[in-house]
């Protein structure tokens, strides 16, 4: 069984479309986060949820929404697309309480034409 | 807030060599400190973690090095092999902070 699995793996859209990202993780974790890798390959975190609560929100625009529908699940809704938004987003998740690793989900490589 | 610093971003070293990669960190707060592994078109994957209580921790070829009073750490890879190429992050967080911060990565290739 995969641990953190991520819905679509690509995604290529046009500039002021809207699209969602799905994540789903079955190791009964506390925190789930979104982290985005650019084409430098920086990993910068841009949403953290704990329990289903928000706890960091990294200065993401406003076009970015996250929604945790509970523990096991968060997903990433972006309204008007721009090329800027290019990039590979990725889902995690972790045991806070103990500190414990991140477990990524596979990626999903978002182009923006 | 926590700021990881990393260096090289690039490294090249032939099969057999040792490479080393480090890290500074600025929040004394932090206590774990893991370090991923990225393939290319993969995701992030750990390959060794130390907490704040230990000063060093083996795993066959590879080993990481915390100095809690300078506030950094470092990977070691030993007897480097082609499939060691990679991306590789180092990251600090500490308990409850709710996110880990990461390093720049750095670039390690591997020559056979």
């Amino acid at each position: 069984d995969t641990a953190v699995s991520q819905t679509p793996k690509y995604l290529v859209t046009q500039m002021g479309n809207d699209k969602s990202i799905k994540c789903e993780q079955n190791l009964g974790h506390d925190t789930m986060y979104w982290y985005k890798q650019d084409s430098k390959k920086f990993l910068k975190i841009m949403f953290s949820y704990n329990n289903k609560e928000l706890i960091i929100n990294e200065t993401v625009p406003n076009r970015f929404s996250p929604k945790s529908p509970d523990k096991a699940h968060l997903n990433l809704h972006i309204n008007s697309l721009e090329l800027g938004d290019s990039a590979v987003y990725f889902c995690a998740s972790s045991q806070v309480s103990t500190n414990e690793k991140l477990f990524f989900g596979s990626g999903t490589q978002l182009s923006v034409l | 807030g926590e700021n990881v610093e990393q260096h090289p971003s690039t490294l090249s070293v032939q099969e057999g060599d040792s490479a080393v990669i480090k890290c500074t960190y600025s929040d004394s707060a932090s206590n774990y400190f893991p370090w991923y592994k990225q393939e290319l078109g993969k995701r992030p994957q750990l390959i060794i973690d130390i907490r704040s209580n230990v000063g060093e921790k083996k795993d066959q070829r590879i080993a990481v090095t915390l100095n809690k009073t300078a506030k950094h750490f470092s990977l070691h890879i030993t007897e480097t092999q082609p499939e060691d190429s990679a991306v590789y992050f180092c990251a600090a967080s500490h308990t409850n902070a709710g996110k880990s911060t990461f390093g720049d990565g750095t670039t390690l290739t591997v020559k056979p």
